[in-house]
């Protein structure tokens, strides 16, 4: 079945520091991937999105590439804030009902 | 500003007393969807609706109830919670189904004793 596998955190950065999270999937034909991000308290929202191989996501400096010859979506940012600490969800959508297939979830804590 | 919004967003209750949660958007979006997110395993969708009076079950359905009377309401209901049902709710909607993003509502953290 369809699913998503992200790196386990916490993570934790210094400020300016180059961020790299980790998204692997597992599903049949082309489905959509997303980024959504959790602040403190929050719900979810859309960090950035592709939806065809080799598309490149992009949004307030982060950036991710659906590649789907190793079935990855990793996230990045050049130098991560402090206002970036959050909770960072990959996932994907595939099928007719509309369902999100999450990962578990990393955290991201940024230092000053 | 277009929205979704749940209510309440923090409750409290004990085993086997009912209870709702409601969600509104204002996007006149079709497609509903309920979540809960647990540590470590994501979010996971409970019930969805594709449109009014249309609705199915999502991966973890058991225990939960919803109704789709009008396109912009979409309540989960719980007729007998239980502690394993103490979560983090999250309600969200799109234009339409399959590849669309979903706008999330701020969440309801359910506390059953």
């Amino acid at each position: 079945g369809n699913s998503v596998t992200q790196m386990e955190g916490p993570v934790t950065l210094s400020e300016e520091a180059f961020l790299t999270i980790n998204c692997t999937y597992t599903a049949t034909g082309y489905p959509s991937l997303f980024w959504y991000v959790q602040y403190p308290g929050e719900g979810l929202q859309l960090l950035l999105k592709a939806t065809k191989a080799d598309d490149k996501g992009s949004n307030k400096g982060f950036e991710a590439t659906y590649r789907k010859e190793t079935t990855s979506f990793h996230l990045e940012k050049g130098s991560v804030q402090v206002s970036d600490s959050a909770v960072y969800f990959c996932a994907l959508s595939h099928s007719n009902t509309g369902k999100l297939i999450f990962g578990q979830g990393t955290t991201l804590q940024v230092k000053p | 500003e277009a929205q979704v919004t749940q209510n309440p967003r923090y409750l409290i209750t004990v085993t086997g007393k009912k209870l709702t949660v409601t969600c509104s958007q204002n996007m006149n979006h079709e497609y509903m969807s309920w979540y809960r997110q647990d540590p470590g395993l994501g979010l996971r969708q409970i019930y969805y609706s594709m449109n009014v009076e249309v609705t199915d079950k999502g991966d973890v359905p058991e225990g939960y109830k919803v109704s789709r009377k009008e396109k912009r309401n979409f309540p989960l209901i719980l007729e007998s919670p239980s502690p394993n049902q103490t979560s983090l709710y999250f309600c969200a909607s799109s234009p339409w189904t399959g590849k669309d993003t979903q706008y999330f509502g701020p969440g309801t953290r359910l506390t059953v004793l």
